[in-house]
């Protein structure tokens, strides 16, 4: 059964702080991607790695950078925090193939607000 | 450029009635499609699929959704409603020869007892 957790289930933070949320799969899939999740706007996607040390802006990248040091692990950092920030945050993984009809699986969220 | 359109954002039916979610995409080549599901604190979970091949998909718990290319249309349905089902649903496309799936808005469904 795969299996994506997440470090925190919330977190609260001040602006101007750096931000580390972490993401680790289990099931060996090589792509991993991370989501913000916010009221009527869906998903939107910020980053997205399809291999270690690899990865490519989404739609909303700015305030944001990823990191991917290992297979399983992929961190989203929010270098200075700031209000507009403050979000349900979603990491996903899929299996090999950036195309195709491969399902994302993903994690419990973290929601995070900027003080 | 790939868009998905779902259609209320709150849609509320009573128990034991029929669900009917709607979702409408654009895309220039055949798309793939899905449904996810969000339980109230946590992740999305996959519903259902399209890729190719017969146009009636069914899913977990009882849901099923039809292709319908001439109306580019994905809509979700079940016959008949249980109080578990309340949740958000979200639409989501990815062309074939894309690398990212794009999500709809999401729609929340509520059961009244």
């Amino acid at each position: 059964d795969v299996k994506v957790t997440q470090s925190s289930r919330y977190l609260v933070k001040r602006t101007g702080e750096k931000v580390f949320l972490e993401c680790v799969q289990d099931m060996d899939h090589e792509n991993m991607f991370w989501y913000r999740q916010d009221p009527g706007l869906g998903l939107r996607l910020i980053y997205f790695s399809y291999d270690v040390k690899m990865k490519e802006k989404g739609d909303i990248p700015e305030g944001y950078s990823v990191s991917r040091e290992k297979k399983e692990r992929f961190s989203l950092i929010l270098e200075s925090a700031s209000t507009n920030q403050t979000s349900m945050y979603l990491c996903a993984s899929s299996p090999h193939g950036l195309a195709g009809a491969n399902e994302q699986f993903f994690g419990p969220g973290t929601r995070l607000t900027v003080l | 450029a790939q868009s998905v359109t779902q259609l209320g954002s709150h849609v509320s039916v009573s128990e034991g009635a029929l669900v009917l979610l709607r979702c409408n995409y654009s895309s220039s080549v055949p798309p793939y499609l899905f449904w996810y599901v969000q339980y109230p604190n946590q992740g999305l979970q996959l519903l259902l699929k399209y890729t190719t091949g017969a146009t009636l998909v069914k899913g977990i718990n009882g849901f099923e959704a039809e292709f319908k290319k001439s109306e580019t249309s994905f809509h979700l349905t079940k016959p008949s409603a249980h109080m578990s089902d309340a949740a958000e649903y979200f639409c989501a496309v990815r062309e074939s020869s894309a690398s990212k799936i794009i999500f709809g808005s999401g729609t929340r469904l509520s059961i009244r007892p």
